[in-house]
């Protein structure tokens, strides 16, 4: 069975640093999300993308980040310096056929940032 | 308002029982909605989406009151297996996804 797979599974930096977190899609899928998890909350939406831009984000997803799809296979969250609250779980989701709406999650990247 | 609410619990139950987890949401322009479960630690697997008719998977039965606002997930005949966080998601118009903060199930031998 296809599915997400995301690098690293956990990243550890410094306060300040760039960190880039990385999704490879099901092949064919075709609409790309970023969401975060802070340890004991809830599941948060980042960001949908699609057709190569930004459809929607939220108001988490300031100047701090960016989403590329560098290769047409990769898909790329970076956040220009990190802060202790950024550590969570990034998870990242691909959705297929767009009428369904089902959406598919990588086994996400535990951020710690020290 | 939050967008999505749902009982954290914890629910207990003992193996072969029903239970009934419901979730509220504030955006009445909401079009799909969904069922997943996260295991400790672990990514959200998508369970099931919620259909206007209602619909059944197995032990599953999930339903959606649009007039009320508020979507079910009915687990019946519960296995220790279907220990987990059930997450209700919402998408309103547009492309975000909101996720309530989950419904914690034991169930117990």
């Amino acid at each position: 069975e296809p599915e997400v797979t995301q690098t690293p599974s956990h990243q550890v930096t410094q306060m300040g640093q760039e960190v880039i977190l990385r999704c490879v899609p099901i092949s064919n899928h075709l609409y790309f999300y970023w969401y975060r998890q802070i340890l004991g909350q809830k599941v948060e939406f980042l960001v949908s993308f699609y057709n190569n831009e930004i459809s929607e984000k939220s108001e988490i997803f300031d100047d701090q980040f960016s989403v590329e799809r560098p290769d047409g296979s990769n898909f790329t969250l970076k956040i220009r310096s990190t802060k202790l609250e950024d550590s969570a779980m990034y998870f990242c989701a691909t959705e297929g056929e767009p009428a369904m709406n089902e959406q598919f999650f990588g086994p996400g990247t535990r951020l710690t940032v020290l | 308002r939050k967008e999505v609410e749902q009982d954290p619990g914890p629910f207990n139950v003992p193996e072969g029982a029903t239970v009934a987890f419901n979730c509220t949401y504030s955006n009445s322009a909401s079009q799909s909605f969904f069922w997943y479960r996260q295991d400790c630690r672990k990514e959200p697997k998508l369970l099931m989406s919620v259909y206007s008719s209602g619909n059944e998977d197995g032990r599953f039965t999930a339903q959606l009151n649009r007039a009320s606002q508020y979507i079910s997930l009915l687990i019946r005949d519960s296995k220790l297996s279907d220990s987990a966080t059930y997450l209700c998601v919402v998408n309103p118009p547009g492309n975000q996804f909101y996720f309530g903060t989950g419904t914690s199930l034991t169930v117990i031998p």
